[in-house]
């Protein structure tokens, strides 16, 4: 099955500059890859995702990068604020297939400092 | 639109009690449905999910018991909870194209 690796556990970045997580994932056959965000006490929300026909894709100060060959991707968020302090999940999946849901990551604290 | 509910949101229970969380959606029809589990830290532990009525995968084994009695209905269970069984619990929902979409959560303590 698919693992998903998720880095670093913990990352804190001084307010208005960029937070960069990465993750990595092990089968190939993976095809949609979203992040969620998470609030302390709250339910992890979709932020973004990509799906493995496009290498880029950005929302504002929010982007993702897909790396098929190397089998990994990366969330980054510009000009940090401190409502993006929360907890950040990678996951992938094979979307139209399995329904089994997605792999998560286990997790990244950003730490937004003022 | 589409939307979850979960509930409850906040129950505590003693240790051998038993638990019954229900979830729905609204605005879908035949949806594959989740439950994960979020313990203390962050991970998110998939429990069962289900592709239809009566149609369950268990994920990991434990005194938990899933049910789809219902189309858009998935309910968790347990005869006997455990200490270990408390966490953050979450229902989820999702489409063919492989979005997630969660409920706001059951925070379940076990004492």
């Amino acid at each position: 099955g698919e693992n998903v690796e998720q880095h670093p556990s913990t990352l804190s970045v001084q307010e208005g500059d960029s937070a960069v997580i990465k993750c990595t994932y092990s089968d190939s056959a993976s095809n949609y890859f979203p992040w969620y965000k998470q609030e302390l006490g709250k339910r992890p929300q979709l932020i973004i995702d990509i799906r493995s026909n496009v290498g880029e894709k950005k929302d504002q100060r929010i982007a993702v990068t897909l790396n098929k060959t190397a089998k990994h991707f990366s969330l980054h968020i510009t000009e940090t604020q401190p409502e993006d302090s929360a907890v950040y999940f990678c996951a992938a999946s094979y979307s139209g297939g399995g329904a089994d849901g997605l792999t998560f990551g286990k997790g990244t604290h950003l730490i937004i400092q003022p | 639109s589409q939307t979850i509910h979960q509930w409850p949101a906040t129950l505590v229970q003693p240790v051998g009690s038993p638990l019954s969380l229900e979830c729905t959606v609204e605005g879908t029809s035949n949806p594959n449905l989740y439950w994960y589990r979020q313990a203390a830290g962050r991970g998110l532990q998939l429990l069962f999910y289900s592709v239809g009525i009566g149609q369950i995968s268990s994920e990991v084994p434990q005194n938990l018991s899933a049910s789809r009695p219902q189309d858009r209905q998935f309910i968790l269970s347990s005869k006997k909870l455990l200490l270990s069984d408390s966490g953050f619990y979450l229902c989820a929902w999702s489409i063919y194209t492989g979005e997630l979409f969660f409920g706001e959560g059951s925070r379940l303590t076990v004492l």
